[in-house]
């Protein structure tokens, strides 16, 4: 059973704050790491596919990085606005069943104005 | 371009009866994708399926649940008789032909959130 962890489970900032979270994984038969933005009620919102050790992606003030080795991405928001609350999922896809993403829990990110 | 959308967004349906989730992808989507995520837990995979055919279809719970993709188009997931641990917020999701190893968004709908009393 894939075990994917998303730490802290919820995070209060304040509007200008950078933040970051972290999602861990087992690093054996990586095939793709998946990050989602999700407001409640909405569509889950894809922001990066992540394939490479190495990588570094970057949408507007949000960035993410992968490091398949050791089993880890982190996710980060520079200068955080109120319309970033919602929740961060990560999901891992390996080699041999690339379709199926399991996903972590999820931080639950609430930026106060 | 449409997203994915599903019907109805919301049910609810007592213990024993039979309720049809219906799934339309992206236009042009071979991959189709259901997920669920019971209350405070992760989403999880329920099934996949390339075009008409079930690719992997590991996390379907039992033989309550079954999902049809007729003709590669829209897809629908039935759970018959409903119980009431099966109420949630069902998840569809697609993406484009895979193509070597290139790897894919996949494209949530907003989900159908059933319960069951």
């Amino acid at each position: 059973i894939l075990n994917v962890e998303q730490s802290p489970q919820s995070l209060h900032v304040q509007e200008g704050d950078s933040t970051n979270f972290t999602c861990s994984f087992p690093s054996s038969n990586f095939y793709a790491l998946h990050w989602y933005r999700w407001e409640t009620a909405k569509s889950p919102e894809a922001l990066f596919v992540m394939t490479l050790n190495g990588d570094e992606k970057k949408k507007g003030r949000i960035s993410a990085t992968l490091n398949t080795k050791e089993g880890y991405s982190y996710l980060y928001i520079k200068g955080s606005q109120p319309e970033d609350s919602a929740t961060y999922l990560c999901a891992l896809a390996v080699g041999t069943s690339y379709g199926k993403l399991t996903f972590g829990q999820g931080t639950i990110l609430t930026v106060h104005p | 371009e449409a997203g994915v959308t599903q019907f109805p967004s919301h049910s609810v349906i007592e213990k024993g009866q039979t309720v049809t989730l219906r799934c339309d992808p992206i236009s042009g989507h071979d991959n189709l994708y259901w997920y669920r995520r019971v209350m405070g837990k992760e989403i999880k995979f329920l099934l996949h399926f390339v075009k008409e055919s079930k690719q992997d279809e590991s996390g379907m719970p039992n033989n309550r649940f079954l999902a049809e993709r007729t003709g590669g188009t829209y897809s629908t997931l039935k759970v018959q008789p409903a119980e009431l641990e099966d109420s949630g917020v069902y998840f569809c999701a697609s993406s484009q032909r895979t193509s070597g190893r290139i790897t894919y968004e996949q494209y949530f709908g907003p989900g159908t959130r059933l319960t069951v009393t």
